[in-house]
């Protein structure tokens, strides 16, 4: 199966922990998003790679840290310097030519106690 | 200069009805206009999508309209079934700097479509 994997579904944490949410893709695409999605206010770029070991920041990516080291592979990490972490986390791929559409994964909900 | 402007929030539409939902842009850099549907609980999933060369697209049930001089597009979706019932996004990007087509998406706010039986 191709396809985009998040995992966990659905994950719960402390106020003042960091936490990583991660992201697989084994559709060979070159490019990697993430996004955040919050009721009303639709999905927010936060962090995305074009190609391995390099990465650019969205329009909201203060308090979020990202590693590109593989291509199959962009892990998010929500650190306690987001001051409001709760919301639900989507992760994309494209390919690099052509490469309009994005394919998403199926979400991260992450609520922080 | 980088926002999509959608509506409406949310519709309400009786089964065989047409649903319409707008969508308006600024930047005139934008070349490429997707829209996204999303059942709760799961990713979005790309529905059609449209490039400015032309006004109007159709795959089934779904029809995109582009309007270039006024910045706007608008997705119908014709004879609406329950089915359908979900949140619809529409996007935009551009070429990124080095030229290649991809680039980052930037979306609308949604659009919450329920389609009664």
């Amino acid at each position: 199966d191709g396809g985009i994997t998040q995992s966990p579904k659905y994950l719960f944490r402390k106020e003042g922990q960091n936490v990583t949410l991660s992201c697989e893709q084994n559709l060979n695409h070159d490019a990697m998003y993430w996004y955040r999605q919050d009721p009303g206010q639709g999905l927010r770029l936060i962090y995305y790679s074009q190609i391995v070991n390099d990465f650019q920041k969205g329009d909201i990516a203060e308090g979020y840290s990202v590693s590109r080291e593989k291509k199959e592979s962009f892990p998010l990490t929500v650190t306690s310097a987001q001051k409001n972490p709760t919301a639900f986390y989507l992760c994309a791929s494209s390919r690099r030519q052509g490469g309009d559409t994005q394919y998403f994964g199926p979400g991260t909900r992450l609520t922080v106690l | 200069q980088q926002q999509v402007k959608q509506s409406p929030q949310s519709l309400i539409v009786q089964k065989g009805g047409i649903s319409i939902i707008n969508c308006a842009y600024e930047n005139t850099a934008f070349d490429y206009f997707p829209w996204y549907q999303q059942f709760p609980g799961k990713g979005p999933a790309l529905l059609i999508a449209i490039r400015p060369d032309v006004s109007e697209k159709k795959e089934g049930r779904f029809t995109i309209s582009f309007n270039k001089s006024a910045k706007q597009f608008s997705l119908h979706i014709m004879d609406s079934q329950p089915g359908d019932s979900a949140t619809y996004f529409c996007a935009a990007s551009m070429p990124n700097a080095g030229g290649t087509s991809y680039g980052k998406l930037t979306f609308g706010q949604g659009t919450i479509l329920t389609v009664h039986p």
